[in-house]
């Protein structure tokens, strides 16, 4: 089992529409948890910090369940710039500084 | 943005030659990161430093080595390139908090 995933998707949505992604996490001593966004042949770059108490940046919205081992992304009211590849990054406890990602959910707003 | 440049931006090489990429960073940050990119697996780690001269490997390593003699520079060697190396390779350095990281813009690199 992979100890980061993400559903693949294409997730296909129109204009307007609010879409959720979950990302599911195996190791229950991960602390710090992230949501990347990646625009097609570019770098990835931080969309959100993902903190215990859920935290909301204008139309995102991101929650963590410890209990499920899984954080959420939710975008609400998608524009067509929303169209990218979300990833999901997981830091664990215990003095290594290495993250983990999720391979990625492709999101594609349509018109 | 974090200052981090990557160079060359893209590259075509033959197999069997020896290839270097460099990641130069402006912030001063401890921790740097290589890895790569393909279709279907994601990003994967393939080596990190701490410091300098502070190195240790990732999940993908072979075939690859790393070096840091200045905290600005992080230097990917692939010793002899072969064909499965291509990839997109990001660099990334850690955040001030010590939390996020930040990516540089990649290099693409060929090996026919």
């Amino acid at each position: 089992r992979k100890e980061v995933e993400q559903d693949p998707g294409p997730f296909n949505v129109p204009e307007g529409a609010t879409v959720a992604f979950n990302c599911t996490y195996s190791n229950s001593a991960s602390q710090s948890f992230f949501w990347y966004r990646q625009d097609c042949r570019k770098e990835p770059k931080l969309l959100m910090s993902v903190y215990s108490s859920g935290n909301e940046d204008g139309r995102f919205t991101a929650q963590l369940n410890r209990a499920s081992q899984y954080i959420s992304l939710l975008i609400r009211d998608s524009k067509l710039s929303d169209s990218a590849t979300y990833l999901c990054v997981v830091k664990s406890s215990g003095g290594s500084y290495i993250p983990t990602f999720g391979r990625g959910t492709s999101l594609i707003v349509h018109p | 943005d974090a200052g981090i440049t990557q160079s060359p931006r893209h590259k075509v090489t033959e197999t069997g030659t020896p290839v270097t990429l460099r990641c130069h960073q402006t912030e001063n940050h401890r921790y740097m990161y290589w890895y790569r990119q393909d279709p279907g697996h994601g990003l994967r780690l393939i080596h990190y430093s701490y410091g300098v001269k502070d190195t240790d490997k990732g999940e993908v390593s072979d075939g690859y080595s790393v070096s840091r003699s200045k905290t600005e520079d992080f230097l990917l060697t692939l010793e002899s390139a072969t064909s499965s190396q291509t990839s997109v390779y990001f660099c990334a350095i850690e955040g001030t908090g010590g939390r996020e990281q930040f990516f540089g813009p990649g290099t693409r690199l060929t090996v026919l």
